[in-house]
């Protein structure tokens, strides 16, 4: 079975600084989707970022991005220029390419303070 | 395009009692799928529907069930309360099919049971 694991319950940043939340996960598949997802006090969760397993090439999205170790099994993301909108609960998340259904597996959540 | 809806918004049951929480998906998509937000467990995946069909389900008890309609909507049903099953209950949307893999998350039903 699939597992992700995000070690870090809470983080702090200073406004305007970089952040990076770790995620690890453990899958024997070899075609998969990972994700963050944000989910700020309104309870919508919000997609970030998406990471397909077969791309190498890391992720962006503005001021967000990911660092993809597909061997380390690590997914970690960076948040750049960090501002008081970003404070929120994030989630790692992980989707089996191989299976016909959604199903998303998620890891436990970082809650992310902004400190002005 | 409306975005995916999920009623109630807030419920509170007593324990013994049943509940029945709907959601609406996109316009479009087939799929929709519930998780379990506590704050012990975290995310947990309940069940996937699409075209009426369960495409997969969850390690929860009988108690919990889904159904899905033509329209895609979708209702999921939990029968004599427990104080545990207080969660947040999110629905997602997805199209359901291709290598279209971004799921639309609702705002969620809080359930409090009591």
């Amino acid at each position: 079975a699939q597992t992700v694991t995000q070690s870090q319950p809470e983080m702090s940043v200073q406004e305007a600084e970089t952040v990076t939340l770790s995620c690890t996960y453990d899958t024997s598949e070899s075609d998969y989707y990972l994700f963050w997802y944000k989910q700020p006090p309104s309870r919508q969760m919000i997609l970030v970022i998406r990471q397909e397993a077969y791309k190498q090439q890391n992720a962006t999205e503005n001021r967000f991005s990911v660092n993809f170790q597909k061997a380390a099994k690590s997914f970690s993301l960076k948040i750049s220029d960090s501002q008081l909108g970003d404070a929120a609960m994030y989630f790692c998340a992980y989707r089996s390419g191989m299976n016909r259904d959604d199903k998303i597996i998620f890891g436990k959540g970082t809650r992310l303070h902004i400190l002005p | 395009k409306a975005g995916v809806t999920q009623t109630p918004r807030y419920l509170i049951k007593t324990r013994g009692q049943q509940v029945t929480l709907s959601c609406s998906p996109i316009s479009g998509h087939r799929s929709v799928s519930w998780y379990q937000q506590t704050p012990g467990q975290g995310l947990q995946f309940l069940f996937e529907y699409f075209s009426e069909t369960q495409r997969n389900k969850g390690n929860f008890p009988g108690r919990f069930s889904g159904r899905q309609f033509s329209n895609s909507r979708s209702e999921m049903n939990v029968s004599t309360l427990e104080l545990g099953d207080s969660a947040l209950y999110l629905c997602a949307s997805s199209p359901g099919q291709g290598r279209t893999t971004e799921a639309f998350f609702g705002q969620g039903t809080r359930l409090t049971v009591v």
